[in-house]
C-alpha cells in the first residue's frame, strides 16, 4: 500500500524557469510532509518541510503547497538552475506512528541550460 | 564533522554469505534508521532505533538484523544473501522523531548479491 505516490518519474524543464514536482498521499493522519534532493552516489538532504496546519512555506527559490483536502503536495523551484537536476523524494509522517517517515518513489528532475 | 558514515561503499555478496553494514553517526542523535532504496519503488524503511540497545521493525524487515549497542553506531545485518537483497542501503539520523526533524542521510552502500 503505497501511501505516498509521485506519479512523475521525470521531469525536464529548461533553465529559468519553473520546476513544479508532484506529490499525492492517501493517509489523512499525516502531519509533517518533507522534501529531500538526492544526487547520484549521494544520499538524500532535506530541502524544505511543511506542516499539515499550513498551505504554504517558502524558502529562497523553493516553495512548497499543501492541499489538504486533494490531498496534495508540490514543490516549486523558481527559478530553476542546473545544480537542481536531482532525484526529488517526497514524505511523510504521521506523529502517532513514531519514527516512521513514508517516501515517494522520486522524481528525476533534469535542468537544460 | 562527518554526519552519517556507512561502510562499506560497495560489496558484492554470492547468494547464501553474510554480512554486516556499518553505520556511525557524530551528531549524538537517538533516532537511527536503515532504509534500502529500489527503482521505482522510493525508501523503504528496513529496520530503525529510537535509541541505544532498542531497534523496531519497518516496513521490509524480513531478511535483516539490526543491533545498536552504541548510541553512535547503528549496524545491519544480511545473514543469508538473497538477490532480492540487491539494492543500494541508506542509514540515517535523526534528533527527534516528530514534526519536521529532518533525517541525516550517509552516501549509500550499493549491494549486489548474485
Amino acid at each position: 500500500d503505497q501511501q505516498v505516490k509521485q506519479n512523475s518519474p521525470s521531469l525536464s524543464v529548461q533553465e529559468g524557469r519553473i520546476s513544479i514536482l508532484n506529490c499525492d498521499y492517501t493517509n489523512s493522519m499525516f502531519d509533517y510532509f518533507l522534501w529531500y534532493k538526492k544526487y547520484p552516489a549521494e544520499g538524500p538532504t532535506f530541502l524544505i518541510s511543511i506542516s499539515s496546519i499550513k498551505d504554504k512555506n517558502e524558502d529562497g527559490r523553493f516553495t512548497v503547497f499543501l492541499n489538504k483536502s486533494a490531498k496534495h503536495l508540490s514543490l516549486h523551484i523558481v527559478p530553476s538552475q542546473p545544480g537542481d537536476s536531482a532525484v526529488y523524494f517526497c514524505a511523510a509522517r504521521e506523529e502517532t506512528s513514531g519514527s516512521r517517515l513514508t517516501f515517494g518513489e522520486g522524481t528525476q528532475l533534469t535542468v537544460n541550460p | 564533522n562527518a554526519g552519517v558514515t556507512q561502510t562499506p561503499k560497495f560489496r558484492v555478496l554470492k547468494t547464501g554469505q553474510s554480512m554486516t553494514l556499518l553505520c556511525a553517526q557524530d551528531m549524538n542523535h537517538e533516532y537511527m534508521y536503515w532504509y534500502r532504496q529500489d527503482p521505482g519503488m522510493g525508501l523503504r524503511l528496513i529496520h530503525y532505533s529510537v535509541g541505544e540497545g532498542t531497534t523496531a521493525k519497518g516496513e521490509v524487515p524480513d531478511g535483516y538484523n539490526v543491533s545498536r549497542l552504541k548510541k553512535q553506531n547503528f549496524l545491519l545485518g544480511l545473514e543469508s544473501a538473497a538477490p532480492s537483497q540487491t539494492s543500494v542501503y541508506f542509514c540515517a539520523s535523526s534528533y527527534r522523531a516528530a514534526g519536521n526533524s529532518p533525517l541525516h542521510f550517509g552516501n549509500g552502500t550499493r549491494l549486489t548479491v548474485t
